[in-house]
C-alpha cells in the first residue's frame, strides 16, 4: 500500500550508529512534548515525553533534549537496530488544550 | 496496556457512500480523536471529543461528522464519501488530564473511495 512516508525527510543511518533526529515546534507557550513512532502499517506508538521545566530525558536507548530558546527538540537513538526503522514525529502541546500539534515526521532508515 | 481497536484495517466503498469508521479504547478515557494521515502532511486532526455526547472540530471537519454515545466509543461519519476522502485514517485516546496530554493510538483504517 502507499506508504504515509513518501514525501518525509529520510535519515539513514548504519546499524549501531547512533540516530539524531530533530523537530522544530512553533509555539513558545507549548511546555509538554512527545516523541512517537510509527511502523509502516501501524499507528503511532508513544516513546518519550519532557515537559518544559527539563532540558533532558532518558529512557531505554533513546534520549530527548529540548531546547527552549529555539524552540527545538531532537530524539537520540543509541546503537540504531533495524527495529527502529519507522517515521517519528514529535509532538507539543500547551497546558490549556488536550490537543497535540504533530510534525511532519522523518523516516529513520536503517541498514546493515 | 492501552488499546485502542479500530474496527477495520482496509476499506473500499463507492463515491456517494455513507462511510462509517469506529473506534473503541478500553481505558476509560475522557477524550477520544479522529485524525487523517496523507502523504506530507502528517496528522490533521477531523474531530475529537471530551466527554460522552460532546465534540469538537477539529483543522480539517468538512465532510465529516462523529458520534459519541458511550465513553469507550468514538465514531467517524463520511455522509457521502468522495474520492479525495481517500486516507489512513487514525483514532486516538487520552485521559484528559492536562498534566499528562499521551495519545494513544488505534492500528488505522486505510480508506480508499473509488
Amino acid at each position: 500500500g502507499e506508504s504515509v512516508g513518501l514525501h518525509l525527510p529520510t535519515l539513514s543511518v548504519q546499524e549501531g550508529d547512533n540516530s539524531i533526529i530533530n523537530c522544530a515546534y512553533s509555539n513558545s507557550a507549548s511546555d509538554y512534548f512527545i516523541w512517537y513512532k510509527q511502523e509502516s502499517g501501524k499507528g503511532p506508538q508513544f516513546i518519550i515525553d519532557i515537559r518544559s521545566n527539563m532540558d533532558k530525558r532518558q529512557g531505554q536507548r533513546v534520549t530527548v533534549l529540548l531546547n527552549k530558546t529555539v524552540k527545538h527538540l531532537s530524539l537520540q537513538i543509541a546503537a540504531t537496530q533495524p527495529g527502529d526503522s519507522a517515521v517519528y514525529f514529535c509532538a507539543e502541546n500547551s497546558h490549556n488544550t488536550d490537543k497535540l500539534i504533530f510534525g511532519t515526521g522523518t523516516r529513520l532508515q536503517v541498514f546493515p | 496496556d492501552v488499546k485502542v481497536t479500530q474496527s477495520s484495517r482496509y476499506l473500499v466503498k463507492r463515491t456517494g457512500e455513507k462511510v462509517f469508521l469506529e473506534c473503541v479504547q478500553d481505558m476509560d478515557h475522557e477524550n477520544m480523536f479522529w485524525y487523517r494521515q496523507d502523504p506530507g502532511l502528517g496528522l490533521r486532526l477531523i474531530y475529537f471529543s471530551y466527554d460522552v455526547k460532546m465534540k469538537e472540530k477539529g483543522d480539517i471537519p468538512e465532510g465529516y461528522s462523529v458520534s459519541r454515545e458511550k465513553k469507550e466509543r468514538f465514531s467517524l461519519i463520511l455522509e457521502s464519501a468522495s474520492t479525495n476522502q481517500t486516507s489512513m485514517y487514525l483514532c486516538a485516546s487520552s485521559t484528559g488530564m492536562a498534566a499528562k496530554n499521551i495519545q494513544y493510538f488505534g492500528a488505522g483504517t486505510r480508506l480508499s473511495v473509488l
